[in-house]
């Protein structure tokens, strides 16, 4: 069964250093997201994108964050100057269609921020 | 905009008991939802979802919800809780102008032996 598969699933990485995300979406789908958990809340909406750029992104996508899809199957999340308030987990997620009957999660990318 | 409500952050029942997650929406637009499972540190898994026709919708694991459009509900049951049951369960709603997903705050199920 096709699945979005996410790398790597824990990162740990120093306040104020650069971080990618990355998630092999499935493959015929058109839309990618990226969401936050963070610990204890509920999952958040941060960016869509299709048709290589942003579709829509929440307040929470600021200067800091970036997405890009660099080769067709890659999509990824860069943080460029991590925060403490960074950390949290962040799923990546694919659909087919701009319905968003269903958008499929990966398992996720736990990311620390010391 | 779309909005979900989930009632109870936190939900024990005793095995073999009746499972029962409660989940109000805020749609303008029909709307699509959806019940997914997230067990200790892993992702998020689909259970079911309704997006058009029968209101009653079965998923895994014995799960089941109902699309009541006058209440703008859609709660989740579950006729008798097993122990691996015990996990969050997030309510969600669809964006169906196209592009995310509102998740409610998520109902741990807690089963007792």
């Amino acid at each position: 069964e096709p699945e979005v598969t996410q790398t790597p699933s824990h990162q740990v990485t120093q306040m104020g250093q650069e971080v990618i995300l990355r998630c092999v979406p499935i493959s015929n789908h058109l839309y990618f997201y990226w969401y936050r958990q963070i610990l204890g809340q509920k999952v958040e909406f941060l960016v869509s994108f299709y048709n290589n750029e942003i579709s829509e992104k929440s307040e929470i996508f600021d200067d800091q964050f970036s997405v890009e899809r660099p080769d067709g199957s890659n999509f990824t999340l860069k943080i460029r100057s991590t925060k403490l308030e960074d950390s949290a987990m962040y799923f990546c997620a694919s659909s087919l269609d701009s319905l968003n009957t269903e958008a499929f999660f990966g398992q996720g990318t736990r990311l620390t921020v010391v | 905009a779309q909005s979900v409500t989930q009632l109870g952050s936190h939900v024990s029942v005793s095995e073999g008991a009746l499972v029962l997650l409660r989940c109000n929406y805020s749609s303008s637009v029909p709307p699509y939802l959806f019940w997914y499972v997230q067990y200790p540190n892993q992702g998020l898994q689909l259970l079911l979802k309704y997006t058009t026709g029968a209101t009653l919708v079965k998923g895994i694991n014995g799960f089941e919800a109902e699309f009541k459009k006058s209440e703008t509900s859609f709660h989740l049951t579950k006729p008798s809780a097993h122990m691996s049951d015990a996990a969050e369960y997030f309510c969600a709603v669809s964006d169906t102008g196209g592009f995310k997903t509102i998740f409610g705050a998520g109902t741990r199920l807690f089963v007792k032996a």
